[in-house]
């Protein structure tokens, strides 16, 4: 089982949609949370960190439950540009490990 | 700010012969990584300097890949030698050292192998 397990999609979804992508982690030691966006033969950028208390960022809320080592990410009123890869990742402590899921492909459609 | 440097940005060779890639972290970080992205895949971390000294390599196929950073500022990694599951993106990314347990990742733009 992969420490970190995302749907790979893809999410096809018209312009001014709103979606949801979800991630499950394994080890219950994680520390750390965030959400990455890769764009198609680009590197991989930060998003969004993700707090126990949800936070939000404009279109963008992350929300993360520890009791059920749960994370998503709710994309509001989706543009063209938002089209992109999205990594769950997580942070195993102190030296800053980050593991990646396989991440979730968006596809925002005119 | 100048980002994360990585050459070459492409590189094909043939199984069993060598290839070495290099990246320049951003100024002032302590701390850079190697990751493996294949397609499809999320990127695995293969090896994590902080400053010269490695902190993670638990995930170097170190019979055929080697590392290293030895003026704690640009790093170059090895294949010798490559097979075709070696065929991936090779990223680089750097951190500052801050007391927080957990600080953003900067990633350079890639090298794309291709083993043949």
């Amino acid at each position: 089982r992969k420490e970190v397990e995302q749907d790979p999609g893809p999410f096809n979804v018209p312009e001014g949609a709103t979606v949801a992508f979800n991630c499950t982690y394994s080890n219950s030691a994680s520390q750390s949370f965030f959400w990455y966006r890769q764009d198609c033969r680009k590197e991989p950028k930060l998003l969004m960190s993700v707090y126990s208390s949800g936070n939000e960022d404009g279109r963008f809320t992350a929300q993360l439950n520890r009791a059920s080592q749960y994370i998503s990410l709710l994309i509001r009123d989706s543009k063209l540009s938002d089209s992109a890869t999205y990594l769950c990742v997580v942070n195993r402590g102190a030296t800053n490990k980050l593991i990646f899921g396989t991440g979730t492909l968006l596809a925002v459609q005119p | 700010e100048a980002g994360v440097a990585q050459s070459p940005r492409y590189k094909i060779i043939e199984k069993r012969q060598s290839v070495a890639f290099w990246c320049n972290p951003i100024s002032g970080h302590a701390t850079l990584y190697w990751y493996q992205q294949i397609l499809g895949q999320g990127p695995k971390l293969l090896i994590q300097f902080q400053n010269n000294g490695v902190v993670d390599d638990s995930q170097l196929p170190k019979d055929r890949f080697s590392a290293e950073r030895l003026k704690g500022v640009d790093s170059t990694l090895k294949i010798q030698p490559a097979k075709l599951e070696d065929s991936a993106v090779y990223l680089c990314a750097s951190s500052p050292v801050r007391r927080q347990s957990s600080y953003e990742q900067y990633f350079g733009p890639g090298t794309r192998l291709t083993v043949t």
